[in-house]
């Protein structure tokens, strides 16, 4: 079975540093990864997907992150931090081993400080 | 076009009480998703469905029921509520190509009393 691990639950960094959100995968072939964006009151956006094309993926608003097989990672990073970027993250996996089924992380809130 | 729309936004049920939680979607896709969010535990898997006609058992299907009469409707069923059944639930839809991105609708929360 799929999995996905977020390390942090809740993650704060100032207005223009770097932000790291972590997220590790388990799966016995290789997985579709997504990371998922929810602000407040809202449902869920793509910010992002890796389907075994480039291990670096470039999202919306900046985001970024990179598939690393010999670590089973996919950390979604951003260099600088803004305010608006304040909201829930979801890394999720999917198929082909199981399906197009979304197994979701529990999410990580990211907290921008001034 | 509106994407993926949920009705009601909010609801209020007291135990034992039952509802219906309309998901629409507008992209003509084939699959369509119920999940439960909950503080802590991201989204739970409900029920889906991989074509009009269909369903399958998710992760947490105890106590849901769903149909899929119509391509572009998924209604989620709750026959008996029950306070642990609190919770924001998720519709998402995607068409048939695995790589494609799942469209979430802005969610309906939930409260039993």
């Amino acid at each position: 079975a799929q999995s996905v691990t977020q390390l942090g639950s809740h993650v704060s960094v100032s207005e223009g540093a770097l932000v790291l959100l972590r997220c590790n995968y388990s799966s016995s072939v290789p997985p579709y990864l997504f990371w998922y964006v929810q602000y407040p009151n809202q449902g869920l956006q793509l910010l992002l997907k890796y389907t075994s094309a480039a291990t670096l993926v470039k999202g919306i608003n900046g985001f970024e992150a990179e598939f690393k097989k010999s670590e089973t990672s996919f950390h979604l990073t951003k260099p600088s931090a803004h305010m608006s970027d304040a909201a829930e993250y979801f890394c999720a996996v999917s198929g082909p081993g199981g399906g197009n089924k979304l197994t979701f992380g529990t999410g990580t809130q990211l907290k921008v400080e001034l | 076009n509106a994407g993926v729309t949920q009705t009601p936004k909010f609801r209020v049920l007291k135990t034992g009480q039952s509802m219906t939680l309309l998901c629409a979607q507008d992209m003509n896709h084939e699959y369509m998703y119920w999940y439960r969010q909950d503080p802590g535990m991201g989204l739970r898997l409900i029920h889906y469905s991989v074509g009009e006609g269909t369903t399958a058992k998710g992760e947490v299907p105890d106590g849901y029921n769903v149909s899929r009469l119509k391509k572009q409707n998924f209604l989620l069923g709750l026959e008996s509520a029950a306070p642990s059944q609190t919770s924001v639930y998720f519709c998402a839809s995607h068409g048939s190509v695995g790589t494609e991105e799942q469209y979430f609708g802005p969610g309906t929360r939930l409260t039993v009393t």
